[in-house]
């Protein structure tokens, strides 16, 4: 139980590019998915939280107009990297927990902006 | 503020050996505590984690971890190291009900044949 999954794992774009990375919990509702990004050799920034049917609560320093977060459904997250630029390639990794319980993480998403 | 702080960037172990992978946390308030491990370019996977009850926790593929509240303490252990346990390791705190997991650096772990 309680898989999560990520698509796409892996993604390079051009400069300028928008990119939409969505999140699943497969076999339960997440109520509540949050956004990490995490760089090499480093621990995980979390970015945003994100509950089912509201606006997303970002991180101080994390532009919203830049990373628009969506969640539709308690099932279903979606990042879009709007605009993306060689800065923001990155792993990008999602979790998702059930009523403020323990967070289950996706296996990432690798981004690479050229 | 809540922190997490893993003093160990790497930890080595021989196979068969125990090992223990070092977190000292900080909270205002009641500690939720958690590991993770995670290997090369996959997303992080839950491995045990501390609410309340008793202090020696156990969780997946043989690893336990044990909650110290006067050292402010919950090092992850394992008996005996495999070689498949090489990864990297996170411990994560957040306070009591609901709130934002703060996470620890990381500790490689590296386990040798």
């Amino acid at each position: 139980g309680a898989v999560v999954s990520q698509h796409p794992s892996r993604v390079i774009c051009k400069s300028g590019t928008s990119v939409k990375i969505e999140c699943r919990s497969l076999d339960f509702q997440a109520t509540t998915m949050f956004w990490y990004r995490q760089f090499p050799k480093q621990s995980l920034m979390l970015m945003a939280t994100s509950n089912e049917g509201s606006k997303a609560t970002y991180e101080q320093g994390v532009e919203k107009d830049k990373f628009l977060i969506n969640h539709a459904s308690l099932t279903l997250s979606t990042l879009t990297v709007t605009s993306a630029h060689p800065e923001d390639s990155s792993f990008y990794i999602c979790s998702a927990a059930y009523k403020g319980e323990t967070q289950y993480f996706g296996p990432g998403t690798r981004l690479l902006v050229l | 503020a809540q922190s997490v702080a893993q003093p160990e960037d790497q930890v080595n172990v021989a196979e068969g050996n125990p090992l223990t992978v070092k977190c000292t946390y900080s909270v205002s308030g009641n500690p939720y505590l958690f590991w993770y491990v995670q290997y090369p370019n996959r997303g992080l996977q839950f491995l045990l984690k501390y609410i309340t009850g008793d202090n020696l926790v156990k969780g997946s593929y043989g690893f336990e971890a044990e909650f110290n509240k006067s050292q402010t303490s919950f090092h992850l252990k394992k008996p005996s190291a495999l070689v498949s346990d090489s990864a990297l390791y996170f411990c994560a705190v957040r306070e009591g009900g609901y709130s934002t997991l703060t996470f620890g650096k990381g500790t490689m772990l590296l386990v040798s044949p």
